[in-house]
């Protein structure tokens, strides 16, 4: 079986920077996923860890640790349109490498 | 390049009746999954197409619910009879071939479906 753990709500201000973290407990381990759905939208891919470390994207970065069950987002210099739901996600090559979701962080930027 | 489609966007039925959701992938994804997001829930995993075949649907909660792929290219998802706990967001994904060390899902709107 599987567990992912994030929180449900976060909130930050505009130009900030924020972590939204991530643990997880499942076998067959084979990658993280972060993707950002905006209401009534599709889920969009953010990244992708599978080594352990630190993967850079612009504003976003994403770390990982395998030993720990860890993960997190981290956004900087907030921008409103970031305001979102930012799913934890952990693909499994004993699953059909299929993605098994989080509930989701709902994240709040204010002015 | 047209990304993942789904239809309907949104679709109201009752209890017992029958609901055809329809996916489009992008084109040349040999790998298409159904997703489901029911209230409150987090996203769960359905079943996945390689192609035309059904490489796994250890998801799919009951056998109210069928997938086909004919022809590899679109999926249908029809829930035969419905039931008010299938209400939610049925999401579909594609992939390019062999998904690997890729790590890219294209996801749909989603088709949202509600039982009364």
């Amino acid at each position: 079986g599987q567990n992912i753990d994030q929180p449900t709500e976060m909130t930050a201000t505009e130009g900030a920077i924020v972590q939204i973290n991530c643990t997880y407990q499942t076998s067959g381990f084979n990658g993280l996923f972060w993707y950002q759905q905006h209401a009534g939208e599709a889920p969009t891919f953010l990244s992708y860890n599978v080594l352990d470390g630190l993967e850079e994207k612009g504003r976003f970065s994403s770390f990982l640790s395998r030993s720990k069950g860890y993960s997190y987002l981290l956004l900087k210099e907030l921008q409103m349109k970031d305001s979102a739901s930012y799913l934890c996600a952990v693909m499994r090559w004993d699953s059909g490498y299929a993605l098994n979701f989080g509930k989701g962080t709902s994240l709040l930027v204010t002015p | 390049e047209a990304g993942v489609t789904q239809f309907p966007s949104h679709s109201v039925i009752e209890k017992g009746q029958t609901v055809t959701l329809r996916c489009d992938p992008i084109s040349g994804h040999d790998n298409l999954y159904w997703y489901r997001r029911v209230m409150g829930k987090e996203i769960k995993f359905l079943l996945h197409f390689v192609k035309e075949s059904k490489q796994d649907e250890s998801g799919m909660p009951n056998n109210r619910f069928l997938a086909e792929r004919t022809g590899g290219t679109y999926s249908t998802l029809k829930v035969q009879p419905a039931e008010l706990e299938d209400s939610g967001v049925y999401f579909c994904a594609s992939s390019q071939e062999d998904r690997g060390d890729d790590g890219e899902l294209f996801f749909g709107e989603g088709s949202r479906l509600t039982v009364l």
